[in-house]
Parts: structure tokens; C-alpha cells; sequence
């Protein structure tokens, strides 16, 4: 198993520019998640998924949005690109057992 | 929803001593708390969890305590090693939710490095 897979690993966007975080899980999981987290604080929820079709809001959700067609993918679309947008984003999925399993990142810088 | 605060923020520990971070969390309702570390460049990877029913759970050197009344619980390392250098996060179960336990809330992390 790869477990949960992200692309791109790092990412450079102009402010305005728009782009799309890659996530895959290969565990077959119902509930994914995206978080951002910035220097010194933990992880703040973006979206996330409780399977297939169904999306929700966390915690940060404004300037992105999410879509579920499959159990495997849950991509991350970012629309106008701003600075406050640079971060550090995980993609996670969750076993029946409460879990989260967590992607390696994406890195991301709006200039 | 849940508030979940962390303590230290940064903690250096001599090898082979021991570290003890600790997390309060702010709704009683919450049943489930999982520890996760961070290696630099990695995603979170959880390393223990324990369930509101329980007080105490043990992994080796890794042991986590709840205290409902007070509503904190902590992460005890003993004979910490070079590699239990690492940023560690505590998460509680946000209570306010629509499908039992899927959101997690984090605290804001301890770096913990081990001094060799």
C-alpha cells in the first residue's frame, strides 16, 4: 500500500493564479481530509470528505473548494491565489478505527 | 467547537531522560485523543491514541494519560533516544459533529529535541 499519496510536493503560484492539490489513498477509506498548517501552529481543517459525493467545511474553508467523485481521490482546488494562502498542505484519510493517516505534504508559496 | 491547548511549546531533554508534554482540551464531550509526530519534510504520523474510557495506555517507551475531570492528558517519553527528537501534536475529538468523531482538533505542537 502507498497509503495516502500528494502531488505536487512543492509549488510556486503568482497571486490570482489558480491550481489543484493532488490527493490518493489506496486504503479505502470513507473520510478524507485537507489541512494547511503554518509555522508554529498546529493543523487547521480546510475540508473533508465522508465519502464519495459528500464534502463539508472545516474550520479555514474560505478561497477553497473540494470535490469527491471518488473514494480514492479528494483534490484541493484553490481559486485566486493569495499570500495567505502560502502553506504547508496535508492531505489525511481515517480508518474505521479513528486513525488519520497523513500524505507527505504540499508546499506552497504565493508570491 | 473544541479548543485544544498544548504545552511546552519547546522542550529539550538530555538522551536517556525523560519528556512529558501536556494538552487540555475544553469540551467534555470529546472521547478520543491520538498523539501524532512530525519528522521534518513528513506528514503526522500517529505513534498512540486513548479513548475516554480509559486512563492510562502504554507502547514501550510511549505512555499518554487522561484526566476527564480536569480535561487534560499528556504524553510521557522515557529513555528518549536521538531519533524522539520531532515536533508532536496532541488532537482531540471535536464533539459538535455530523457523522460521530470524523474532525479532529489539534494542538499547536512541542519540538522536542533530544540532547545526545
Amino acid at each position: 500500500n502507498a497509503g495516502v499519496t500528494q502531488t505536487p510536493k512543492f509549488r510556486i503560484l503568482k497571486i490570482g493564479q489558480s491550481m489543484t492539490l493532488q490527493c490518493t489513498q489506496d486504503m479505502n477509506h470513507n473520510y478524507m481530509y485537507w489541512y494547511r498548517q503554518d509555522p508554529g501552529m498546529g493543523l487547521k481543517l480546510i475540508y473533508y470528505s465522508v465519502g464519495a459525493g459528500i464534502t463539508d467545511k472545516g474550520e479555514v474553508p474560505n478561497g477553497y473548494n473540494v470535490s469527491r467523485s471518488t473514494t480514492e481521490d479528494f483534490p484541493l482546488r484553490l481559486e485566486l491565489a493569495a499570500p495567505s494562502q502560502t502553506s504547508v498542505y496535508f492531505c489525511a484519510s481515517r480508518s474505521q478505527a479513528d486513525t488519520q493517516y497523513f500524505g507527505p505534504g504540499t508546499r506552497l508559496t504565493v508570491l | 467547537g473544541e479548543n485544544v491547548e498544548q504545552h511546552p511549546s519547546t522542550l529539550s531533554v538530555q538522551e536517556g531522560d525523560s519528556a512529558v508534554i501536556k494538552c487540555t482540551y475544553s469540551d467534555s464531550a470529546s472521547n478520543y485523543f491520538p498523539w501524532y509526530k512530525q519528522e521534518l519534510g513528513k506528514g503526522p504520523q500517529l505513534i498512540i491514541d486513548i479513548r475516554s474510557n480509559v486512563g492510562e495506555k502504554k507502547d514501550q517507551r510511549i505512555a499518554v494519560t487522561l484526566n476527564k475531570t480536569a480535561k487534560h492528558f499528556s504524553l510521557h517519553i522515557t529513555e528518549t533516544q536521538p531519533e524522539d527528537s520531532a515536533v508532536y501534536f496532541c488532537a482531540a475529538t471535536d464533539p459538535i459533529s455530523n457523522f460521530g468523531n470524523e474532525k479532529l482538533t489539534f494542538g499547536t505542537g512541542t519540538r522536542l529535541t533530544i540532547i545526545p
